[in-house]
């Protein structure tokens, strides 16, 4: 069973800190995903990975970073967080680029006051 | 790029009912084409995924089509339980490549 997990679950930061949501997965991906959840918007993606120690700019990168430090990890990092950026936060990786089956974490949710 | 649009945003229906969810998609080179579902406080977990030609996928309880003409998605319960309520995504993904495209999601709530 494929396993994709995130930390933390849930989190509350402040205007203009920093903000690392960490995901690891078990899968032997090479891509990994992040993507945000707003309500209406179905899910965007905001920064890819294909293989270690390289990132990728998605649809909407605009005030995060990404981090692949091994084929495992995969971080999603806001240096100044703001409140527009108060969502839920999936990781995903995918078995072979070429179908597209993710496979999802359970998610972080990330409220920024 | 590729769009998709999915409706409707809410359907409500009771036990027993049958439910359409519908997604149109832009992109007549798409070629991989799933629907995931998404319980509350949790991820998304694969329903179904259906690949290339026009084809009829069942599963326990639903049925998917594809309409590759229309360029046309939908996942249809036949007899909603309460516990099909949760919200449902379809996604699209061409040839080649690394995206994965979504539709905005449908919540789906059946009541006894």
């Amino acid at each position: 069973e494929a396993a994709v997990t995130q930390s933390p679950r849930s989190k509350v930061a402040v205007t203009g800190g920093k903000v690392t949501l960490s995901c690891h997965q078990t899968n032997n991906h090479d891509y990994m995903y992040w993507y945000r959840q707003d309500t209406g918007h179905g899910l965007r993606l905001i920064h890819y990975s294909y293989v270690a120690d390289s990132t990728e700019k998605g649809d909407i990168p605009d005030g995060y970073k990404a981090s692949r430090p091994s084929q495992e990890n995969f971080s999603l990092i806001l240096e100044l967080a703001s409140l527009s950026q108060t969502a839920v936060y999936f990781c995903a990786s995918i078995d072979r680029a070429d179908t597209g089956q993710l496979y999802f974490g359970e998610g972080s949710k990330l409220t920024v006051l | 790029g590729e769009q998709v649009e999915q409706r409707p945003p809410h359907l409500s229906v009771r036990e027993g009912d049958s439910a359409v969810i519908i997604c149109t998609y832009t992109d007549p080179n798409s070629y991989y084409f799933f629907w995931y579902k998404q319980e509350p406080g949790a991820g998304l977990q694969l329903l179904m995924k259906v690949f290339s030609s026009t084809e009829i996928n069942e599963g326990q309880g639903f049925t998917v089509l594809l309409n590759k003409k229309d360029k046309q998605l939908s996942l249809n319960l036949t007899a909603a339980h309460p516990g099909d309520s949760a919200v449902y995504f379809c996604a699209v993904k061409g040839t080649g490549g690394y995206k994965v495209v979504f539709g905005s999601g449908t919540r789906l709530l059946v009541s006894p």
